[in-house]
């Protein structure tokens, strides 16, 4: 079975601007989990969706959105990106509930 | 609230010794799912192990093994003669019936393994 991939791997962007992550989950799972890793914060949940619906959310401004397509695919956006979003964006996928989560390698966001 | 509490930020040692990871976790559930996870330089978060919180079995793995104590709250992982390729950061993580998509982590810790 092919593993969780994100795309892409790496992006750089500046103050101000918008950017689309991409996460694709193994295949027959339902649920996808986001993440975001900083040398200060460590690993901080950011949401979950599950059967296309956000079922859980963590503690980060609305400028953090994210949705999940019939498909299980899984986009997360960050609008109006400030010096502090830079971190490594890890999604994880599962087969829901307390099921056993799965991380793809991640997308490592740079704003300048 | 739950929290993950690994003390350790850093371990180094020598290749063949064994290591000890600890974790400490707190939550109110009575049902809960504790997990270790391994991240090499790479930066993909990599599954080791999961324990659910009725079942205090303790495993051994190949090197790997877990001691699960609910009366200490404690998840604790060893790795028997360590090897060069161990070194990654490892991470502890908890979850619970209630969210089962979210994880909380702990800080991590950092090991080191020279030859």
């Amino acid at each position: 079975k092919a593993g969780v991939t994100q795309t892409p791997r790496y992006l750089i962007k500046t103050r101000g601007q918008q950017v689309t992550l991409s996460c694709s989950p193994i295949s027959g799972h339902r649920s996808v989990s986001w993440y975001q890793q900083t040398p200060g914060q460590g690993l901080q949940f950011l949401f979950e969706y599950f059967s296309e619906t956000q079922r859980n959310k963590g503690n980060f401004p609305g400028r953090f959105s994210g949705r999940q397509f019939s498909n299980s695919r899984s986009e997360m956006n960050v609008s109006t990106l400030e010096l502090g979003d830079s971190a490594l964006y890890l999604c994880a996928s599962s087969g829901g509930g307390p099921d056993t989560q799965y991380f793809g390698p991640g997308t490592r966001l740079t704003v300048l | 609230a739950q929290k993950v509490t690994q003390a350790q930020t850093e371990i180094s040692v020598v290749e063949k010794e064994d290591v000890t990871l600890d974790c400490v976790y707190e939550t109110r559930d009575t049902t809960y799912y504790l997990f270790w996870y391994k991240q090499p330089p790479s930066g993909e978060l990599v599954f080791l192990i999961r324990r659910n919180s009725f079942d205090e079995q303790n495993e051994i793995s190949g090197r790997y093994s877990w001691n699960f104590q609910k009366s200490t709250s404690s998840f604790n992982f060893t790795i028997t003669a360590s090897q060069v390729v161990d070194s990654a950061v490892y991470f502890c993580a908890l979850s619970d019936n209630n969210q089962g998509g979210k994880l909380i982590f702990g800080q991590g810790t950092e090991l080191s393994v020279k030859p």
